[in-house]
């Protein structure tokens, strides 16, 4: 049982608009997330990190809010640009940060 | 700077066949651990070290084994390999604030 869904496997949007893509959660002793960006033939890169004590954090275009109640974090990108598409995945630390563990991906499409 | 090397890039192994996957890091990180990764699976967690002479088992950790001598090695060794085993796997350490640095990965296809 996946512990870290992401519950769209692609999302295409348009060059300049705002990409937003969506985690969820089931466990509550998860107390660190992270997004990650993949692409083909690659190995997954570091985008963007938030602690459980915050609900938001930012880095230029990127953006992530947490809402622990809903057990819900999300990733925004604005604006988006062709070289964002890739693969994006989400990931929790548990297990005193021992254990990261990933949620299924989802691939965001920007076209020009 | 070579970050996190994974050898080899590709290998295509039979049934029952033995193999280990190499994986170095350069950055003094203690802590380094394996995943693998399958279609609409994300990545999965094989297993994990926190230090030298230290490891532990992750999410899926059966049909593999590690071993970590010194700082830098953490190779993942499969005994007898399987066509479950087809996917790819990634090496990474762990940096001081928490995120994890990945190798380019290893495809690799048992038949």
């Amino acid at each position: 049982d996946q512990q870290v869904k992401q519950n769209s496997p692609s999302l295409s949007v348009q060059e300049g608009r705002i990409s937003i893509l969506n985690c969820d959660y089931t466990n509550s002793m998860f107390d660190y997330f992270l997004w990650y960006k993949k692409y083909p033939a690659e190995g997954p890169t570091f985008l963007i990190s938030i602690s459980s004590i915050k609900d938001k954090n930012e880095d230029g275009r990127f953006t992530v809010f947490l809402n622990k109640s809903a057990k819900h974090l999300s990733l925004h990108i604005v604006p988006s640009q062709p070289g964002d598409s890739a693969v994006y995945f989400c990931a929790a630390y548990y297990n005193a940060g021992n254990m990261l563990t990933f949620g299924g991906g989802t691939r965001l499409m920007v076209k020009p | 700077n070579a970050g996190v090397t994974q050898t080899p890039k590709f290998q295509v192994l039979k049934t029952g066949q033995s193999m280990t996957l190499q994986c170095a890091q350069d950055m003094n990180h203690e802590y380094m651990s394996w995943y693998r990764q399958d279609p609409g699976m994300g990545l999965r967690l094989i297993h994990y070290s926190v230090g030298a002479g230290i490891t532990d088992q992750g999410e899926v950790p059966n049909g593999y084994n590690v071993s970590r001598s010194t700082t830098e090695d953490f190779p993942l060794r499969l005994l007898s390999a399987a066509p479950s085993q087809t996917s790819v796997y990634f090496c990474a350490s762990r940096g001081v604030s928490g995120e994890l640095f990945f190798g380019e990965g290893s495809r690799l296809t048992v038949l």
